[in-house]
C-alpha cells in the first residue's frame, strides 16, 4: 500500500521567504507528527496531530513555525519568514493511534529545505 | 525530561560477523523503545520496537534488540553482518503514558566491510 508522501522533495528559498510543505499520511492513520532533522544529528520533534487537533505543539522552535491538518488527512507545515537555521530536513509520519499508542510511526522521505 | 544516547558515531564490522550497536535512554517510567534505519537517499524503516514482555525484540532483516531495565539500554544485534546493512540507525524512546513523540538518539552509522 502507499506510504507516507511529502512534498516538494527539495525546496531552496532565500531567506525571508515564506515556505509550506505538505505531508500525506497511510490511510486510516489518525496520528501524524512533524520531525526536524538538521545535517548529522538526530530527528528533532516539532508538532504531533490527533485527527485534526495538535494537543502537543511543544517542539515548534518559534511563532514562525505553525502547521494544520484537515481532517484525518493532509498536513501542511509553514515555516514563516524563513531564516538560515531552518535549513534541514523535515519529516513527516503517521501511526494508527488509540488504545494502542504504542504503533511505530511510518515515515515520509521528507522535505530538504534549503534557505540561501 | 527523556533522552537518548548513542555513544558511538560510527561503527565499523567485517561481513559475517556479529554487530552491536548501542544505545541509552533516560525516560521517567516504562519505557516504549524503537530502532529505525535510515538508507541514503530514502526515509527511516522501522525495524523493531520493544514495548512489554519478552526483553529480546526480533525486528527486520534479522535484527534484534535486547532491553535491559537495571542498564537502562536497548542494544540492536545482528549474529553476522552483511554489507546491505550499511546504513544510519536510529535508537528512540516515548513514555508509555503521556507524550507520545518520539525521543530520537543522533544515530550511529554502521559500516559493514566486505
Amino acid at each position: 500500500g502507499a506510504g507516507v508522501s511529502q512534498s516538494p522533495s527539495n525546496k531552496v528559498t532565500e531567506k525571508g521567504k515564506d515556505v509550506e510543505l505538505r505531508c500525506d499520511p497511510i490511510s486510516g492513520h489518525t496520528a501524524l507528527y512533524w520531525y526536524r532533522q538538521r545535517l548529522g544529528q538526530g530527528l528533532e520533534f516539532l508538532i504531533y496531530f490527533q485527527g485534526n487537533s495538535a494537543p502537543d505543539k511543544s517542539g515548534l522552535p518559534s511563532d514562525r513555525f505553525s502547521a494544520e491538518r484537515t481532517g484525518e488527512s493532509v498536513s501542511t507545515l509553514t515555516i514563516q519568514r524563513t531564516q538560515q537555521e531552518d535549513s534541514a530536513v523535515y519529516l513527516c509520519a503517521s501511526s494508527r493511534a488509540g488504545s494502542d499508542s504504542y504503533n511505530e510511526q511510518f515515515f515520509g522521505p521528507g522535505t530538504r529545505l534549503t534557505v540561501l | 525530561a527523556q533522552s537518548v544516547a548513542q555513544p558511538e558515531d560510527q561503527v565499523n564490522v567485517a561481513e559475517g560477523n556479529p554487530l552491536t550497536v548501542k544505545c541509552t535512554y533516560s525516560v521517567s517510567g516504562n519505557p516504549y523503545l524503537f530502532w529505525y534505519v535510515q538508507y541514503p537517499n530514502r526515509g527511516l524503516q522501522f525495524l523493531l520496537k520493544y514495548i512489554t514482555g519478552d526483553n529480546l525484540v526480533k525486528g527486520s532483516y534479522g535484527f534484534e534488540a535486547e532491553f535491559n531495565k537495571s542498564q537502562t539500554s536497548f542494544h540492536l544485534k545482528k549474529p553476522s553482518a552483511l554489507v546491505s546493512d550499511s546504513a544510519l540507525y536510529f535508537c528512540a524512546v516515548r513514555k508509555t503514558e503521556g507524550r507520545r513523540a518520539l525521543t530520537f538518539g543522533s544515530g550511529t552509522r554502521l559500516q559493514v566491510q566486505p
